[in-house]
């Protein structure tokens, strides 16, 4: 029930496309759905992320779209490009029973743009 | 503003030995909670601290501990390293433990 299943775990997308990556949760307690971007050798980046109180965010080129019914969440990079190609994962928190607002990560999703 | 900043960034231990990593939290953030992200994989998560104290933990063996120090910087010790230990060990710190997690670079760990 803690777990998030992500996907596809490897995305080809050409220049200038819409990159779709996907998530789904079990756990109804959780109340945050972060997306994060990593490079090679490099710690994860916050992207965006969304709270179950709104249906979608969006901010530039990244939205996230989100269905609390169906307990499914998406990240949609429009006009993708090469710079960014990378391993994206999604993730989701809730108030843990100590209190601690621990991330369940996705297993990730490399991205490779195609100039 | 400085962001999270953990040393060293590469380690080689070999198996049985104890290690320590460090971590600084940004700046204005008294939460840390560190990770394990194995290669090809989601980073998992150890244990978190708040206000000095450790208040929630993953799945890992007490051989895994860690402390935070009053300027809310933190250390993950890792006794008897097994070869599985081998990971990239990351720290993530946040506002008043808000949900908001912003991760540094990373510490590369490889055990022998």
């Amino acid at each position: 029930q803690q777990q998030v299943k992500q996907s596809p775990q490897s995305l080809i997308v050409q220049k200038g496309g819409i990159s779709i990556i996907n998530c789904a949760y079990e756990n109804t307690a959780f109340d945050y759905f972060p997306w994060y971007q990593q490079f090679p050798g490099k710690g994860p980046a916050l992207l965006i992320a969304i709270r179950p109180d709104v249906s979608e965010k969006k901010e530039g080129r990244f939205t996230i779209s989100f269905n609390k019914s169906a307990k499914q969440f998406s990240l949609h990079i429009m006009d993708s490009q090469p710079g960014d190609s990378a391993t994206y994962f999604c993730a989701a928190s809730g108030l843990g029973l100590q209190g601690a607002q621990k991330l369940v990560f996705g297993q990730g999703t490399r991205l490779t743009i195609n100039p | 503003e400085t962001g999270v900043t953990q040393s060293p960034t590469h380690l080689i231990k070999t198996r049985g030995q104890q290690v320590t990593l460090r971590c600084s939290s940004q700046s204005g953030h008294n939460t840390v909670s560190w990770y394990q992200q194995a290669l090809g994989q989601g980073p998992q998560f150890i244990f978190q601290y708040y206000r000095e104290e450790e208040n929630g933990r993953g799945n890992f063996p007490p051989r895994f501990s860690g402390l935070q120090f009053p300027n809310y910087s933190s250390e993950l010790n890792v006794n008897a390293l097994e070869l599985d230990d081998s990971a990239l060990y990351l720290c993530a710190s946040s506002p008043l433990r808000q949900s908001e997690a912003f991760f540094g670079q990373g510490t590369r760990l490889t055990v022998v």
